[in-house]
Protein backbone atom coordinates (compact mmCIF):
# COMPACT_ATOMS: atom_id res chain seq x y z
CA UNK A 1 0.00 0.00 0.00
CA UNK A 2 1.03 3.54 -0.89
CA UNK A 3 2.02 5.74 2.05
CA UNK A 4 1.30 9.51 2.35
CA UNK A 5 2.96 11.21 -0.70
CA UNK A 6 4.99 14.97 -0.20
CA UNK A 7 6.27 17.25 -2.64
CA UNK A 8 8.69 19.06 -2.48
CA UNK A 9 10.86 17.35 0.08
CA UNK A 10 12.60 20.65 0.44
CA UNK A 11 12.64 23.80 -0.68
CA UNK A 12 14.33 27.74 0.19
CA UNK A 13 12.83 30.29 -0.74
CA UNK A 14 13.47 34.37 0.61
CA UNK A 15 10.84 35.99 3.03
CA UNK A 16 8.17 37.66 1.25
CA UNK A 17 8.10 35.07 -1.22
CA UNK A 18 5.50 32.62 -1.53
CA UNK A 19 5.26 28.99 -1.35
CA UNK A 20 3.04 25.81 -1.83
CA UNK A 21 3.17 22.71 -0.77
CA UNK A 22 1.05 19.48 -2.21
CA UNK A 23 0.12 16.20 -0.36
CA UNK A 24 -1.61 13.26 -1.73
CA UNK A 25 -2.96 10.72 1.47
CA UNK A 26 -3.65 7.04 1.30
CA UNK A 27 -6.47 5.51 -0.67
CA UNK A 28 -9.50 5.73 1.05
CA UNK A 29 -8.72 8.11 3.84
CA UNK A 30 -11.31 10.58 4.31
CA UNK A 31 -9.27 12.62 7.36
CA UNK A 32 -6.29 14.70 6.02
CA UNK A 33 -3.79 16.81 8.50
CA UNK A 34 -1.28 19.49 8.28
CA UNK A 35 1.35 20.18 10.69
CA UNK A 36 4.00 21.87 10.90
CA UNK A 37 7.32 21.01 13.28
CA UNK A 38 9.63 23.33 14.15
CA UNK A 39 13.21 22.29 15.09
CA UNK A 40 13.68 21.15 17.94
CA UNK A 41 9.84 20.90 18.82
CA UNK A 42 6.78 18.47 18.36
CA UNK A 43 4.51 18.87 15.47
CA UNK A 44 1.45 21.54 15.62
CA UNK A 45 -1.91 20.48 14.00
CA UNK A 46 -2.28 23.46 11.18
CA UNK A 47 -5.79 22.29 9.98
CA UNK A 48 -7.64 19.25 9.52
CA UNK A 49 -9.74 18.20 6.72
CA UNK A 50 -12.50 15.39 6.96
CA UNK A 51 -13.53 14.66 3.27
CA UNK A 52 -13.11 18.21 1.70
CA UNK A 53 -14.70 19.95 4.60
CA UNK A 54 -12.78 22.03 7.13
CA UNK A 55 -12.87 20.19 10.89
CA UNK A 56 -9.90 21.91 12.64
CA UNK A 57 -8.17 25.27 11.57
CA UNK A 58 -8.01 27.26 14.78
CA UNK A 59 -4.19 27.23 14.92
CA UNK A 60 -3.35 28.05 10.96
CA UNK A 61 -2.38 31.37 10.64
CA UNK A 62 -4.74 32.86 8.45
CA UNK A 63 -3.60 36.53 7.59
CA UNK A 64 -0.39 34.48 5.39
CA UNK A 65 -1.45 30.77 5.49
CA UNK A 66 -4.34 28.63 2.87
CA UNK A 67 -4.76 25.25 2.47
CA UNK A 68 -7.53 23.50 0.30
CA UNK A 69 -9.01 20.10 -0.28
CA UNK A 70 -10.85 20.57 -3.36
CA UNK A 71 -12.11 16.96 -4.12
CA UNK A 72 -11.45 15.67 -1.10
CA UNK A 73 -8.51 13.83 -1.86
CA UNK A 74 -5.12 15.52 -2.51
CA UNK A 75 -4.18 18.92 -0.63
CA UNK A 76 -2.15 21.72 -1.14
CA UNK A 77 -0.76 24.19 1.97
CA UNK A 78 0.15 27.58 0.55
CA UNK A 79 1.96 30.66 2.50
CA UNK A 80 1.74 34.09 1.22
CA UNK A 81 3.70 35.79 2.25
CA UNK A 82 6.60 33.61 3.87
CA UNK A 83 8.37 34.61 7.12
CA UNK A 84 11.18 33.97 8.59
CA UNK A 85 9.74 32.10 11.27
CA UNK A 86 8.22 30.09 8.89
CA UNK A 87 10.75 28.00 8.56
CA UNK A 88 9.84 24.34 9.48
CA UNK A 89 9.01 20.75 8.09
CA UNK A 90 5.78 20.71 7.16
CA UNK A 91 3.99 17.19 7.67
CA UNK A 92 1.08 15.76 6.09
CA UNK A 93 -0.87 12.68 7.78
CA UNK A 94 -3.75 10.98 6.86
CA UNK A 95 -6.30 8.64 8.92
CA UNK A 96 -9.66 6.50 7.38
CA UNK A 97 -11.70 8.33 10.23
CA UNK A 98 -10.84 11.12 12.57
CA UNK A 99 -8.12 9.93 14.26
CA UNK A 100 -8.81 9.59 17.57
CA UNK A 101 -8.37 6.15 17.81
CA UNK A 102 -7.67 5.25 14.60
CA UNK A 103 -3.72 5.75 13.62
CA UNK A 104 -2.43 8.76 11.67
CA UNK A 105 -0.37 8.19 8.86
CA UNK A 106 2.67 10.81 8.27
CA UNK A 107 4.59 10.98 4.96
CA UNK A 108 8.35 12.48 4.91
CA UNK A 109 7.61 15.85 5.10
CA UNK A 110 8.71 18.83 3.25
CA UNK A 111 11.60 21.56 4.95
CA UNK A 112 11.01 25.03 4.09
CA UNK A 113 13.83 27.36 4.47
CA UNK A 114 12.92 30.98 4.78
CA UNK A 115 16.12 33.18 3.82
CA UNK B 1 -6.16 23.22 26.63
CA UNK B 2 -4.22 19.74 26.73
CA UNK B 3 -0.55 19.61 26.29
CA UNK B 4 2.51 17.17 26.87
CA UNK B 5 5.39 17.18 28.76
CA UNK B 6 7.98 14.77 27.86
CA UNK B 7 12.07 14.29 29.14
CA UNK B 8 14.57 16.35 27.41
CA UNK B 9 16.88 14.91 25.72
CA UNK B 10 19.58 14.06 24.07
CA UNK B 11 19.78 10.49 25.72
CA UNK B 12 22.95 8.67 25.06
CA UNK B 13 22.80 4.83 26.04
CA UNK B 14 24.93 1.61 25.24
CA UNK B 15 23.18 -1.40 23.27
CA UNK B 16 21.31 -3.53 25.70
CA UNK B 17 21.16 -0.94 27.77
CA UNK B 18 17.77 -0.03 29.67
CA UNK B 19 15.79 2.59 28.12
CA UNK B 20 13.03 4.85 29.71
CA UNK B 21 11.76 8.72 28.66
CA UNK B 22 9.19 9.89 30.61
CA UNK B 23 5.78 11.56 29.33
CA UNK B 24 3.30 13.24 31.49
CA UNK B 25 0.31 15.37 30.06
CA UNK B 26 -2.41 17.69 30.96
CA UNK B 27 -6.09 16.72 29.80
CA UNK B 28 -10.11 17.23 30.31
CA UNK B 29 -11.73 13.82 30.47
CA UNK B 30 -10.11 10.59 28.92
CA UNK B 31 -7.70 10.89 26.11
CA UNK B 32 -5.99 8.15 24.03
CA UNK B 33 -2.30 8.24 24.35
CA UNK B 34 0.81 7.22 21.59
CA UNK B 35 4.46 6.94 21.17
CA UNK B 36 5.51 8.21 17.53
CA UNK B 37 9.12 7.48 16.47
CA UNK B 38 10.72 8.70 13.48
CA UNK B 39 14.16 7.25 12.18
CA UNK B 40 16.75 9.50 10.40
CA UNK B 41 15.47 10.06 7.22
CA UNK B 42 12.27 9.17 7.57
CA UNK B 43 8.68 10.34 8.46
CA UNK B 44 7.03 9.73 11.76
CA UNK B 45 5.44 6.40 12.03
CA UNK B 46 2.79 5.16 15.61
CA UNK B 47 5.26 3.18 17.84
CA UNK B 48 2.24 2.09 20.36
CA UNK B 49 -1.14 3.48 21.45
CA UNK B 50 -3.22 3.21 25.01
CA UNK B 51 -7.11 4.04 25.11
CA UNK B 52 -8.16 3.70 28.23
CA UNK B 53 -6.54 3.80 32.02
CA UNK B 54 -4.55 1.08 32.83
CA UNK B 55 -4.13 -0.05 28.98
CA UNK B 56 -0.55 -0.60 28.18
CA UNK B 57 0.68 -0.40 24.28
CA UNK B 58 2.97 -2.57 23.46
CA UNK B 59 5.28 -2.92 19.72
CA UNK B 60 9.30 -3.96 18.94
CA UNK B 61 10.26 -4.53 22.56
CA UNK B 62 8.54 -1.03 23.97
CA UNK B 63 5.87 -0.59 26.59
CA UNK B 64 4.24 2.04 28.03
CA UNK B 65 1.14 1.69 30.48
CA UNK B 66 -1.93 4.36 30.48
CA UNK B 67 -1.60 6.06 34.14
CA UNK B 68 -4.17 7.82 35.07
CA UNK B 69 -3.28 8.64 38.55
CA UNK B 70 -0.24 9.84 37.43
CA UNK B 71 -1.43 11.45 34.17
CA UNK B 72 1.46 9.72 32.84
CA UNK B 73 2.92 7.25 29.62
CA UNK B 74 6.21 5.88 30.34
CA UNK B 75 7.98 4.55 26.93
CA UNK B 76 10.32 1.98 28.10
CA UNK B 77 12.81 -0.53 26.30
CA UNK B 78 14.53 -3.32 28.42
CA UNK B 79 17.57 -3.88 26.00
CA UNK B 80 18.06 -1.10 22.81
CA UNK B 81 19.71 -2.09 19.62
CA UNK B 82 21.85 0.42 17.97
CA UNK B 83 18.36 0.33 15.43
CA UNK B 84 16.20 2.01 18.27
CA UNK B 85 18.25 5.72 17.64
CA UNK B 86 15.84 8.04 16.69
CA UNK B 87 13.59 10.92 18.15
CA UNK B 88 10.61 9.75 20.15
CA UNK B 89 7.07 11.79 20.72
CA UNK B 90 4.47 11.39 23.14
CA UNK B 91 1.60 12.47 21.85
CA UNK B 92 -2.05 12.61 22.85
CA UNK B 93 -6.05 12.69 21.33
CA UNK B 94 -8.43 14.62 23.36
CA UNK B 95 -11.61 12.93 24.60
CA UNK B 96 -13.75 15.63 22.87
CA UNK B 97 -11.57 15.87 19.59
CA UNK B 98 -8.98 13.69 17.36
CA UNK B 99 -6.56 16.32 17.10
CA UNK B 100 -2.92 15.20 18.06
CA UNK B 101 -0.81 17.13 20.80
CA UNK B 102 2.86 16.48 20.54
CA UNK B 103 5.55 16.63 23.20
CA UNK B 104 8.53 18.32 21.74
CA UNK B 105 10.54 14.88 21.32
CA UNK B 106 13.56 13.00 22.62
CA UNK B 107 16.20 12.60 20.84
CA UNK B 108 17.74 8.54 21.45
CA UNK B 109 20.77 7.56 20.56
CA UNK B 110 22.54 3.51 21.16
CA UNK B 111 26.01 3.18 20.79
CA UNK B 112 27.76 -0.64 19.69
Amino acid sequence: EAGVAQSPRYKIIEKRQSVAFWCNPISGHATLYWYQQILGQGPKLLIQFQNNGVVDDSQLPKDRFSAERLKGVDSTLKIQPAKLEDSAVYLCASSLGGGGFGEQFFGPGTRLTVL
Amino acid sequence: GDSVTQMEGPVTLSEEAFLTINCTYTATGYPSLFWYVQYPGEGLQLLLKATKADDKGSNKGFEATYRKETTSFHLEKGSVQVSDSAVYFCALSGANDYKLSFGAGTTVTVRA
